[in-house]
C-alpha cells in the first residue's frame, strides 16, 4: 500500500482564491483525519471522518474551511477565500479502527500539504 | 492546561550520545494511550509507538526505547547511539475517553543530531 497520499504537496496562492487541498486514505481505513500545523498553534485537529461522515469539526476555524468525503477513497478539504493566516502545513490522515466508543490506535499520516497564501 | 508537555523545545547532541526526550501528560481517565510520532525533515508524520494506560511496561525497539511510568505522569522517549538520522522533531500524544480518543499533541521537541 502506497499509505496515505496527499496532493498538492506544495500549493502557494493568492489571497482571496480558492484552494482545494486532497488526500487518499489508505485502502480499508474507516477514519480519516485533516490536521493544521503552524509553528504557533502545533498540531490541531480540523475535522474527521468515520466511514465517510464527518463526526466532528468543531476545529474548523471558520466557516471558509469546508471538508468532504464523497467515498472511502477520497477526501477534499477547502478554503474558500483564502487568507494568508491560513498559511501552514495540512496533514491528512487514516486510521484503520472507528473513533467512537474505541481508542484511537495509530493513525497514518501523509505527508502533507504545505499551503501559503500570499 | 496543558495536557500533553514536552518541555524540551529542542535538544542537540552529538552523533552516538543517547539522549531522552521528555513527555509529560495529563489526564483524569483511568483508560488512555500514549503515543510518539517522529517527523523527520522531509515533513510526515511517522507513528512509533503506542501504549495503553493498563500496561507499564517498559519497551525497547532497536536503539528506542520508552519509559511509562503512572506515578509521574510520563511517558519519556530514549535513543540509544544516536545518528544523524535521528534528526527529526518529536511529538508525544495522548488520547483519553473524555476527548473522545482524539490525539491531543504536545508541542514537539526538536532533536538535532551532529555528525
Amino acid at each position: 500500500d502506497a499509505g496515505v497520499i496527499q496532493s498538492p504537496r506544495h500549493e502557494v496562492t493568492e489571497m482571496g482564491q480558492e484552494v482545494t487541498l486532497r488526500c487518499k486514505p489508505i485502502s480499508g481505513h474507516n477514519s480519516l483525519f485533516w490536521y493544521r500545523q503552524t509553528m504557533m498553534r502545533g498540531l490541531e485537529l480540523l475535522i474527521y471522518f468515520n466511514n465517510n461522515v464527518p463526526i466532528d469539526d468543531s476545529g474548523m476555524p471558520e466557516d471558509r474551511f469546508s471538508a468532504k468525503m464523497p467515498n472511502a477513497s477520497f477526501s477534499t478539504l477547502k478554503i474558500q477565500p483564502s487568507e494568508p493566516r491560513d498559511s501552514a502545513v495540512y496533514f491528512c490522515a487514516s486510521s484503520p479502527h472507528i473513533i467512537t466508543g474505541t481508542p484511537n490506535t495509530e493513525a497514518f499520516f501523509g505527508q502533507g500539504t504545505r499551503l501559503t497564501v500570499v | 492546561a496543558q495536557k500533553v508537555t514536552q518541555a524540551q523545545t529542542e535538544i542537540s547532541v552529538v552523533e552516538k550520545e543517547d539522549v531522552t526526550l521528555d513527555c509529560v501528560y495529563e489526564t483524569r481517565d483511568t483508560t488512555y494511550y500514549l503515543f510518539w510520532y517522529k517527523q523527520p525533515p522531509s515533513g510526515e508524520l511517522v507513528f512509533l509507538i503506542r501504549r495503553n494506560s493498563f500496561d507499564e511496561q517498559n519497551e525497547i525497539s532497536g536503539r528506542y526505547s520508552w519509559n511509562f511510568q503512572k506515578s509521574t505522569s510520563s511517558f519519556n522517549f530514549t535513543i540509544t547511539a544516536s545518528q544523524v538520522v535521528d534528526s527529526a522533531v518529536y511529538f508525544c500524544a495522548l488520547t483519553e475517553a473524555d476527548s473522545n480518543y482524539q490525539l491531543i499533541w504536545g508541542a514537539g521537541t526538536k532533536l538535532i543530531i551532529k555528525p
